[in-house]
């Protein structure tokens, strides 16, 4: 079975650096997702991390250890757009994603 | 760049109607999904189509059905709709080879 674990909600002021955590316990892992999906549009991809470590793209970063089971994406200098829902999925070794249930994040001014 | 359409933004049917959602993808890719997306639990998989008339269910099939006669389209079909089928419905496509899935902005149907 899969279990993936992430906050409901997170604040954050404009400018500042937010992360949002990802726990898993699943059966079999190939990689683990970050996507964004803003009220009411499609959910777009963010990155996929496979090994362990960080990988940066611009002001988003993420971070994986498969040992721990754990991931986090890194928001820097937030900007108000980056108020969005955060879904982690863990991707097993078949076709299928497993998602968390998605992490609201709310940027203030 | 990908596009993912989904057919209806936004329907309202009646319990025990039948109910097509359409999905159609433009860049050829063999794998197509259909999620539902309800608030605290996230994206859970109904069906999935690794190509043309083929389709295996994901963890969450009871009450639905699904047709991928062409390989840009794959449609989701409630056979009888009931009250609990209410949710925000999202389809994907994903190349075979790749790891990326692409999301259509998906559809939101109330059943009454």
């Amino acid at each position: 079975g899969q279990n993936i674990d992430q906050p409901t909600e997170m604040t954050a002021t404009e400018g500042a650096i937010v992360q949002i955590n990802c726990t898993y316990q699943t059966s079999g892992f190939n990689g683990l997702f970050w996507y964004q999906q803003h009220a009411g549009e499609a959910p777009t991809f963010l990155s996929y991390n496979v090994l362990d470590g960080l990988e940066e793209k611009g002001r988003f970063s993420s971070f994986l250890s498969r040992s721990k089971g754990y991931s986090y994406l890194l928001l820097k200098e937030l900007q108000m757009k980056d108020s969005a829902s955060y879904l982690c999925a863990v991707r097993p070794p078949d076709y299928k994603l497993s998602f968390g249930a998605g992490t609201t994040v709310t940027v203030r001014a | 760049d990908v596009k993912v359409t989904q057919s209806s933004r936004y329907l309202v049917k009646r319990t025990g109607e039948k109910v097509f959602l359409e999905c159609v993808q433009d860049m050829d890719h063999e794998n197509m999904f259909w999620y539902r997306q309800d608030p605290g639990l996230g994206l859970r998989l109904i069906y999935f189509s690794y190509d043309v008339k083929m389709k295996e269910k994901g963890d969450i099939p009871e009450g639905y059905s699904v047709s991928r006669e062409k390989k840009e389209r794959f449609s989701l079909i409630l056979e009888s709709a009931s009250t609990n089928q209410t949710s925000m419905y999202l389809c994907a496509s994903r190349h075979g080879g790749g790891y990326i899935q692409y999301f259509g902005a998906g559809t939101r149907l109330s059943v009454l």
